[in-house]
């Protein structure tokens, strides 16, 4: 069983639309870290959060402590967003992060 | 220009063979991580160190070995015990111990048996 699911596990939208990837998890967490790997393979940090909302640009991360879930947003959507998303929860009681499969995201022009 | 850099990109391991996967970071960080990556699965946990000189197994550290002899150097040798060793590794650094700290990633290193 994983500690962290996400979904959709893919995901195509056209260029412009407003794109949500869910993010839910098992166990009381103290952060969760929202990652983006790029077809290379280099991983980039996009937001920590351990409550509320957080924003950066054209991404919003949120997340509900109680319902154990969170969601990456993008508005606006462009080609260059086509990327895997995952996210990763860090457990109360340890300190070492458990991680979502992650979703792929391709944005068509 | 601060970072986590990480070779080689690519490497070939024959049977048998111990190899070794370079980690290097200048940027002060005292925690260090590796993870595997394969396919379909989520990032796993082989082995981090939070200081110099010490360092904890992770989920899957069987049929591997580190060393933190340096600060920003965190070298991973994939040994012969390892019999699916293929598959995306990268190292990570974060600037402290505590866990819930933003953790920076290398480009990582694919690993292929020959």
């Amino acid at each position: 069983k994983n500690e962290v699911e996400q979904s959709p596990q893919n995901l195509t939208a056209q260029e412009g639309e407003f794109i949500t990837i869910n993010c839910s998890y098992s166990v009381g967490i103290s952060a969760l870290h929202w990652l983006q790997q790029h077809p290379g393979g280099g991983i980039v940090s996009l937001f920590m959060l351990s409550s509320g909302k957080k924003k950066h640009g054209r991404l919003i991360a949120t997340i509900n402590i109680q319902e154990k879930h969170s969601s990456l947003h993008i508005t606006a959507s462009h080609p260059r967003d086509s990327a895997v998303y995952i996210c990763a929860a860090l457990p109360n009681t340890g300190n070492q992060f458990y991680f979502g499969t992650g979703t792929s995201l391709t944005v068509i022009p | 220009d601060g970072g986590i850099t990480q070779s080689p990109k690519y490497l070939f391991r024959k049977e048998g063979q111990n190899v070794t996967l370079s980690c290097e970071q200048n940027l002060n960080h005292d925690a260090m991580y590796w993870y595997r990556q394969d396919p379909g699965q989520g990032l796993r946990l082989i082995y981090y160190s939070q200081i110099v000189n010490d360092f904890q197994k992770g989920d899957i550290a069987e049929g591997y070995s580190v060393s933190r002899e340096k600060k920003e150097s965190f070298p991973l040798t994939v040994t012969s015990a390892q019999k699916n060793p293929t598959a995306f590794y990268l190292c990570a650094s974060s600037i402290g111990r505590g866990g819930a700290e933003t953790q920076y990633f290398g480009p990582g290193t694919r690993l292929l048996v020959l």
